[in-house]
C-alpha cells in the first residue's frame, strides 16, 4: 500500500525564524498531486500549499514554500518568518491520479512556535 | 457559499446506539469523503464517493455505512456504536479543477 511518512512528530521554531517539515511518499504513480494541510486547535483543516508532480518548479504561497524532489519522493514544507498563528498540526498528503481519487495522509507534525 | 457543513458538532452515544452524521456541500463537487481522526493521529478514510449513487470503502469501513443519493449530501451512518468509534469525524469534498479538498468543521463523537 502507498504510504506518506512524516518522520517528525513534533517541531519547534522561534518566532520569525524558518522551519522545515519533512515528508516522504512511496507512490508508484507517474501522475499525482501533493499537499500540505494545516490543522490549528480549532480542528479545521486548511490547505497550505499544493504541488502537481509534473511541475518541476517548487510551489510557493507567501511565507510557505516546498522543496519537491521527485526522484527522492520527498516533499518538505518550509515556513519562513514563523508566526504564532502558524502553530498547528501539519499533514502531508498525496493524491494519486490513477482513478480512485483517494488521498493518502501522513501522521502529522505538530509545530510549536516559541515567542 | 457555505462550503462543507457537518451536523452535529458534538454527540455522545451509548454503546449499541445508532446515529447518522450529516454532511452537505454546495460547491457541486462530485468527490466526497468521510475520515476519522483519533487523538494525536492522522486521517483515516472510512468511505468515499465519486458521484451520486457511487460509493466505495476506504481503509476503515467496518461499523459504518454511507449513501449518496444527491451530489450535495453524503451522510455517514453508525450502526451499533462501539467505544472504538470514539473519534472526530471529518467530511470533505474535492474540486475536479485542482483536487483541493475542502473539509467540514468536524463532529466530535464519544461512545460510552
Amino acid at each position: 500500500a502507498q504510504t506518506v511518512t512524516q518522520s517528525q512528530p513534533e517541531m519547534s521554531v522561534q518566532e520569525a525564524e524558518t522551519v522545515t517539515l519533512s515528508c516522504t511518499y512511496d507512490t508508484s504513480e507517474s501522475d499525482y498531486y501533493l499537499f500540505w494541510y494545516k490543522q490549528p486547535p480549532s480542528r479545521q483543516m486548511i490547505l497550505v500549499i499544493r504541488q502537481e508532480a509534473y511541475k518541476q518548479q517548487n510551489a510557493t504561497e507567501n511565507r510557505f514554500s516546498v522543496n519537491f524532489q521527485k526522484a527522492a519522493k520527498s516533499f518538505s514544507l518550509k515556513i519562513s518568518d514563523s508566526q504564532l498563528g502558524d502553530a498547528a498540526m501539519y499533514f502531508c498528503a498525496e493524491l494519486p491520479l490513477s482513478g480512485t481519487y483517494k488521498y493518502i495522509f501522513g501522521t502529522g507534525t505538530r509545530l510549536k512556535v516559541l515567542a | 457559499n457555505a462550503g462543507v457543513t457537518q451536523t452535529p458538532k458534538f454527540r455522545i452515544l451509548k454503546i449499541g446506539q445508532s446515529m447518522t452524521l450529516q454532511c452537505a456541500q454546495d460547491m457541486n463537487h462530485n468527490y466526497m469523503y468521510w475520515y476519522r481522526q483519533d487523538p494525536g493521529m492522522g486521517l483515516k478514510l472510512i468511505y468515499y464517493s465519486v458521484g451520486a449513487g457511487i460509493t466505495d470503502k476506504g481503509e476503515v469501513p467496518n461499523g459504518y455505512n454511507v449513501s449518496r443519493s444527491t451530489t450535495e449530501d453524503f451522510p455517514l451512518r453508525l450502526e451499533l456504536a462501539a467505544p472504538s468509534q470514539t473519534s472526530v469525524y471529518f467530511c470533505a469534498s474535492s474540486s475536479p479543477l485542482n483536487y483541493e479538498q475542502y473539509f467540514g468543521p468536524g463532529t466530535r463523537l464519544t461512545v460510552t
